[in-house]
């Protein structure tokens, strides 16, 4: 079955230092792959998607590339803030080939990022 | 426009009561998404339905059900609570279709004593 795996954490920075967080998943179909965000007491909060290898998707300084030959979507910021503290899930959605939504995410475990002034 | 309402946002039931727990998502938006949420097992696809049709569901026993409104409310019903029911559970709404983005609601706290 399709399952996202995650860089174990918890991950703890400096201000202004470099965040990658590994993701790598396995599935059949044609998975588009996400990453999401949850603040303390919040719900989940899409940080940046991208639907066909490839693609990069960017946001908040944020970035991640779809790579299909290394089953790949690593999270990347090039200067993390005390506000990026939260945890970071990455997820996956399959379809099937005409397109069609199975309307399922698949999470990876999160990883806890904490940043320190 | 208005985000994804989850209510209540706590609940505290005792073992063998049942729960019932509402979505309201964003207007427009035809699939909910229902996941359960705990530290130990992560996030974990319940259900979705689209157009009051169950779509998908997720590896949880019977005694988890749900349902969709024709205006695309829906609700989440767990019988006969067990304590290892307790956690976080979130709704998710979107267009339900590929690619597209899911909005989550802030989630309904449940703790079952």
């Amino acid at each position: 079955g399709d399952s996202v795996t995650q860089m174990e954490g918890p991950v703890t920075l400096s201000e202004e230092a470099c965040l990658t967080i590994n993701c790598t998943y396995t599935a059949t179909g044609y998975p588009s792959l996400f990453w999401y965000v949850q603040y303390p007491g919040e719900g989940l909060q899409l940080l940046l998607k991208a639907t066909k290898a490839d693609d990069k998707g960017s946001n908040k300084g944020f970035e991640a590339t779809y790579r299909k030959e290394t089953t790949s979507f690593h999270l990347e910021k090039g200067s993390v803030q005390v506000s990026d503290s939260a945890v970071y899930f990455c997820a996956l959605s399959l379809t099937n080939a005409g397109g069609t939504s199975y309307g399922k995410l698949t999470f990876g475990q999160g990883t806890i990022l904490t940043v320190h002034p | 426009k208005a985000g994804v309402t989850q209510t209540p946002r706590y609940l505290i039931k005792t073992r063998g009561q049942q729960v019932t727990l509402s979505c309201s998502p964003i207007s427009g938006h035809r699939s909910v998404s229902w996941y359960q949420q705990t530290p130990g097992q992560g996030l974990q696809f319940l259900f979705e339905y689209f157009s009051e049709t169950q779509r998908n569901k997720g590896n949880f026993p019977g005694r988890f059900s749900g349902r969709q409104f024709s205006n695309s409310r829906s609700e989440m019903n767990v019988s006969t609570l067990e304590l290892g029911d307790s956690a976080l559970y979130l709704c998710a709404s979107s267009l339900g279709q590929a690619g597209t983005e899911a909005f989550f609601g802030q989630g309904t706290r449940l703790t079952v004593v």
